[in-house]
């Protein structure tokens, strides 16, 4: 089966600039992580969804990022304005359901430099 | 709450030798225990788990890791370290099941030098 897609791979950016990164989970799969992964540290949930709807989203920093999954299936993370220590890759993962939550499929993420 | 101390950023090796890699775990709920492994420029892929039963779980490339309560521990193991190995290894811990999203540690970086 295809896994977690994620697009770019790669990003470069300036402060104050926009940015949005796509991620098509494993197909059937209902749930959906945001990660964020800051250089030497372990990955950080952003926010999940369940289907189409929200489940988590309390380390989201709302004044600047957010995220969709308008259909359940693709999703959209944007920051917007991008700061420096918004530099990190973005991981995307997908469970079946969220009673698998501990067993996740992660994507190969998206590398993002603010400059 | 949960959490995982990775002692040691790095982890340097020679080929043939002897993998450890220490994972220590803080719950207040019997935990579930996990090895992720990220290859560069990739994302983390599943090494090994434990939820329930034998507390020396194998994995894939063999590694292998045991869980010891008394010593909230689940250290990562391999007899003979490979060239391939080099990574970036992530201890996590889930409390109480399988609805909970897991913590990750900050990642040990294991070198394997020729």
């Amino acid at each position: 089966e295809a896994g977690v897609a994620q697009s770019p791979r790669y990003k470069i950016i300036e402060k104050r600039q926009s940015v949005a990164f796509w991620c098509n989970p494993i197909s059937g799969h209902a749930t959906l992580y945001w990660y964020q992964q800051i250089l030497g540290q372990g990955p950080k949930l952003l926010i999940q969804f369940q289907n189409n709807g929200v489940v988590d989203d309390s380390q989201l920093p709302k004044d600047r990022f957010s995220a969709e999954r308008l259909k359940g299936v693709d999703s959209t993370l944007k920051i917007q304005p991008a700061k420096l220590e918004d530099s990190a890759v973005y991981l995307c993962a997908s469970t079946p359901s969220p009673m698998s939550s501990y067993e996740q499929y992660f994507g190969p993420g998206t590398r993002l430099t603010v400059t | 709450a949960q959490s995982v101390t990775q002692l040691g950023s790095h982890v340097s090796v020679s080929e043939g030798a002897l993998v450890l890699l220490r994972c220590n775990y803080s719950s207040s709920v019997p935990p579930y225990l996990f090895w992720y492994v990220q290859y560069p420029n990739q994302g983390l892929q599943l090494l090994l788990k434990y939820t329930t039963g034998a507390t020396l779980v194998k994995g894939i490339n063999g590694f292998e890791a045991e869980f010891k309560k008394s010593e909230t521990s689940f250290h990562l193991t391999k007899p003979s370290a490979h060239m391939s190995d080099a990574a970036e290894y992530f201890c996590a811990v889930s409390e109480g099941g399988g609805s909970y999203i897991p913590t990750f540690g900050r990642g040990t970086s294991l070198i394997v030098h020729p």
